[in-house]
This record gives structure tokens, C-alpha cells and sequence, in this order.
């Protein structure tokens, strides 16, 4: 199957800082990928719908500014968290699908802990 | 609107037991359906799916049948083990293109040995 990657798979880092975080679709050309958060214990939340070479699409009470996302070719997608706070700590997970699959396929997941 | 209900866990089970995991839709259209597995610390794998009324898809033991008369998508094995233990998440894509996928609550399996 499609292999999606995400980088770092774990990260700290203190409060005010921003934190990148990477998706890569491995060996597909993903021309829409989405972010989601993870809360323990709880469903996925979708954060954003990413297409390559637009803007994202924010679902509603999401910050734009805050978690910043570029898409900009069609194997990479990022989220930046800017100044992140440790109510940002959460499991971020992406997921990429392409062409007119209905499949997506879920990178590992970034676990974030904000200090 | 889209929603996806599944049975709220956690389900605990004995080595060898028969796993069922109940899962509903409702949907305009004709969605897909599918199961992602989430192992502890882990992303999700798509585990199976069914894209059309009728259609059964099935991997690893694991099996579930799209029934469009009662919504239903229900996940079954017949002989779990213990590295079946994880969250398993019923999902559906209410287009054939690129939209969100929307995800039940998850239910959380433990098989013990």
C-alpha cells in the first residue's frame, strides 16, 4: 500500500517556539493531504484540508495563523505550530490521498509536548 | 449531515474469542466505508474497506460487508489474538474525491491472553 511519512515522530520543545512538522506521501503524488489532531483517548479531529499549491481550507475554530500550513509540491505537506503553548500538546496526524482515491493513507503521527 | 456511530468500548476479549464491532452511517449518497486500525503510539493503517452496497472487504481475518439497508458496516473476526489488541476507527468518505474522511469515536480492543 501507499506509505505516508511524518517527521519528527516526537518533539518538545518550550513555550513560544514554533514547531515544523512534515508529511510525505512516499511513493504517490498526493494532491490533497489533511492534518488532524489526536486528543488521548479520542476520535481524530481534522484540523485543515491541504491542496497542493493552495491555500488550506481551516475547519471551523481552528487558527489559520497558528497552525500554519504549506503544501507546496505534491509529495510534502507542513504544519508549523507558531508559538506553541502546552495546551498545543496533542498527536498530530496526516493524511494524504490522490488523484480520485478515496483511500487515504495516515502518516505515524508527531507527538507534540509543549513545555 | 455525515456522521459514523460505533459501539463505545472498551471491548475485552479472550485469545481466540469472536470479535464484533458494530458501526452505523449515515450518509447522503453513496459513501465509502472503512476500518483503520491504531495501534498504541502509532498512526492509523487502513485496515479494510467497501466501496459500494454489498461489497465486502476483508484483510488480515478481519472482515465487514456494506449493508445499505441498515447502514452498516460491522467489523467481525473469528479468532482475535492478542497483537489484535488496539483502536480500531470506522470511517467514510462521503464523495469518490478528496474530501475529509469522518471518523467514528473508536473503540478500544484488548485481547488478553
Amino acid at each position: 500500500g501507499a506509505v505516508v511519512s511524518q517527521h519528527p515522530s516526537r518533539v518538545i520543545c518550550k513555550s513560544g517556539t514554533s514547531v515544523k512538522i512534515e508529511c510525505r506521501s512516499l511513493d504517490f503524488q498526493a494532491t490533497t493531504m489533511f492534518w488532524y489532531r489526536q486528543f488521548p483517548k479520542q476520535s481524530l479531529m481534522l484540523m485543515a484540508t491541504s491542496n497542493e499549491g493552495s491555500k488550506a481550507t481551516y475547519e471551523q475554530g481552528v487558527e489559520k495563523d497558528k497552525f500554519l500550513i504549506n503544501h507546496a509540491s505534491l509529495t510534502l505537506s507542513t504544519l508549523t505550530v507558531t508559538s506553541a503553548h502546552p495546551e498545543d500538546s496533542s498527536f498530530y496526524i496526516c493524511s494524504a490521498s490522490g488523484g480520485s482515491q478515496e483511500t487515504q493513507y495516515f502518516g505515524p503521527g508527531t507527538r507534540l509536548l509543549v513545555l | 449531515g455525515n456522521s459514523v456511530t460505533q459501539m463505545e468500548g472498551p471491548v475485552t476479549l479472550s485469545e481466540e474469542a469472536f470479535l464484533t464491532i458494530n458501526c452505523t452511517y449515515t450518509a447522503t449518497g453513496y459513501p465509502s466505508l472503512f476500518w483503520y486500525v491504531q495501534y498504541p503510539g502509532e498512526g492509523l493503517q487502513l485496515l479494510l474497506k467497501a466501496t459500494k452496497a454489498d461489497d465486502k472487504g476483508s484483510n488480515k481475518g478481519f472482515e465487514a460487508t456494506y449493508r445499505k439497508e441498515t447502514t452498516s458496516f460491522h467489523l467481525e473476526k473469528g479468532s482475535v489474538q492478542v497483537s489484535d489488541s488496539a483502536v480500531y476507527f470506522c470511517a467514510l468518505n462521503p464523495s469518490s474525491g478528496n474530501t475529509p474522511l469522518v471518523f467514528g469515536k473508536g473503540t478500544r480492543l484488548s485481547v488478553i491472553a
